[in-house]
């Protein structure tokens, strides 16, 4: 597509349930990253893909949070037993050497 | 450590005047320097970026930054402000590998008419 996609936009979800969060890269561009955007910390790194594989998932806060990527394109974040504070805009990015570009975010409330 | 520091969590200036958003950073080596604006309900958009060589760098809507190693700031600057600016402005840094970026906490830009 021209852009990234993020899917879905806004999701509800009861605390302690698993969610997943999908990211489409723009077509071609080998690195993709994952990024958290809260009140409270801003906007902070999770987790870089170059290709399949994630050299640096530094930023994940927790082993409740995964992410993988497939076909060296989509990339799904996964969050289990979701807690309050994992409420946030999730942002997706991908890049070649033109650039980087972000996604419009998934935007996710547990409640 | 790393980080990158915005000062001003709120901006408020008149439409036409001029407009500098500080942007300070703390980095191991020369990072690559990124200005994104995000207005409401959209993604982050790059304005500007800095990698090397001269250390006034234009970009998109009007705005340009300086980066000044001496003072590890990376300032954007506009001229004259239009309404249309009205948005959130992020400073972050690149490692220069990997392209992982530390962001500021971002500073929320108010024009007024």
């Amino acid at each position: 597509g021209a852009g990234v996609s993020q899917s879905p936009s806004n999701k509800v979800t009861e605390k302690g349930k698993d969610v997943e969060l999908r990211c489409d890269p723009i077509s071609g561009h080998t690195a993709l990253y994952w990024y958290r955007q809260s009140l409270g910390q801003g906007l902070e790194f999770l987790i870089y893909f170059q290709g399949n594989s994630a050299p640096d998932k530094s930023g994940l806060p927790s082993d409740r949070f995964s992410a993988e990527r497939t076909g060296g394109s989509v990339s799904t974040l996964t969050i289990q037993r979701t807690q309050q504070e994992d409420s946030a805009v999730y942002l997706c990015a991908s890049r070649l050497e033109s650039g980087t570009f972000f996604g419009q975010g998934t935007r996710l409330t547990v409640v | 450590a790393q980080s990158v520091t915005q000062p001003d969590i709120h901006i408020t200036v008149s439409e036409g005047a001029s407009l500098e958003l500080r942007c300070n950073y703390s980095y191991g080596a020369t990072p690559y320097l990124f200005w994104y604006v995000q207005s409401p309900g959209q993604g982050l958009q790059l304005l500007l970026k800095y990698f090397s060589g001269d250390t006034l760098v234009q970009g998109i809507k009007g705005f340009e930054a300086e980066f000044k190693r001496s003072q590890s700031s990376f300032n954007l600057r506009k001229p004259s402000v239009h309404w249309s600016d009205a948005a959130e402005y992020f400073c972050a840094v690149g490692d220069p590998g990997t392209y992982k970026y530390i962001f500021g906490t971002g500073t929320r830009l108010k024009v007024l008419a």
